[in-house]
């Protein structure tokens, strides 16, 4: 089985801060790591994702994330916040190494960027 | 490159109606996986066809029924509805349902709102 947890349902960062987004998972096997991002009234974007290559994952619009198996984390950053981020973003985990790839999502938190 | 489309956008229902969603996958993909997101949720998983076969199922009941077209579109047909199916429902396409030594991508459509009253 596999899950994913993502501390903070709500983050409030200022114009220019450093955004961290964390995420931690569970799974019984190795697993592929996603971060996803939702603007509102729209489906899902994938940010970037971890499928057993390098460790450190870069993403689009400036985001990355590490992949620590020690602590079973993907926490995602960003060095500086812009307005435009604001928006919901997912963790999501999925088995690698198996005949059937399904995405489990963690609840999401909310990016809330102020000027 | 089409991507993944979905119809329609919003659609209101009444308790115990029948409703049918649809999704045209992206082209040259032929899976398909809806997922459901209730309002202040992640999405659930709810099922993945693979060339016009359930490939896989979540935790959701057999009135959650769904189709896949020689096309590879798909639609998600919901029996009885409850007030709990209110939800954005999301089609995602990806080539390929089998991935043992690489992921597959998938692809999501804008999804469609459905509210039941």
């Amino acid at each position: 089985a596999q899950s994913v947890t993502q501390l903070g349902s709500h983050v409030s960062v200022s114009e220019g801060a450093l955004v961290l987004l964390r995420c931690n998972y569970s799974s019984s096997v190795p697993p592929y790591l996603f971060w996803y991002v939702q603007y509102p009234n729209q489906g899902l974007q994938l940010l970037l994702k971890y499928t057993s290559a390098a460790t450190l994952v870069k993403g689009i619009n400036g985001f990355e994330a590490e992949f620590k198996k020690s602590e079973t984390s993907f926490h995602l950053t960003k060095p500086s916040a812009h307005m435009s981020d604001a928006a919901e973003y997912f963790c999501a985990v999925s088995a690698m190494n198996t005949g059937f790839q399904k995405l489990v999502f963690g609840t999401g938190t909310r990016l809330l960027v102020s000027p | 490159e089409t991507g993944v489309t979905q119809s329609p956008t919003h659609l209101i229902k009444t308790r115990g109606q029948q409703v049918t969603l649809r999704c045209s996958s992206q082209s040259g993909h032929n899976t398909v996986s809806w997922y459901q997101q209730a309002l202040g949720q992640g999405p659930q998983f709810i099922f993945q066809y693979y060339r016009e076969e359930e490939n896989g199922r979540g935790n959701f009941p057999p009135r959650f029924s769904g189709l896949q077209f020689p096309n590879y579109s798909s639609e998600l047909n919901v029996n009885a509805l409850e007030l709990d199916d209110s939800a954005l429902y999301l089609c995602a396409s990806s080539l390929g349902a089998s991935g043992r030594s690489s992921y597959n991508e998938q692809f999501f459509g804008p999804g469609t709102r459905l509210t039941v009253l």
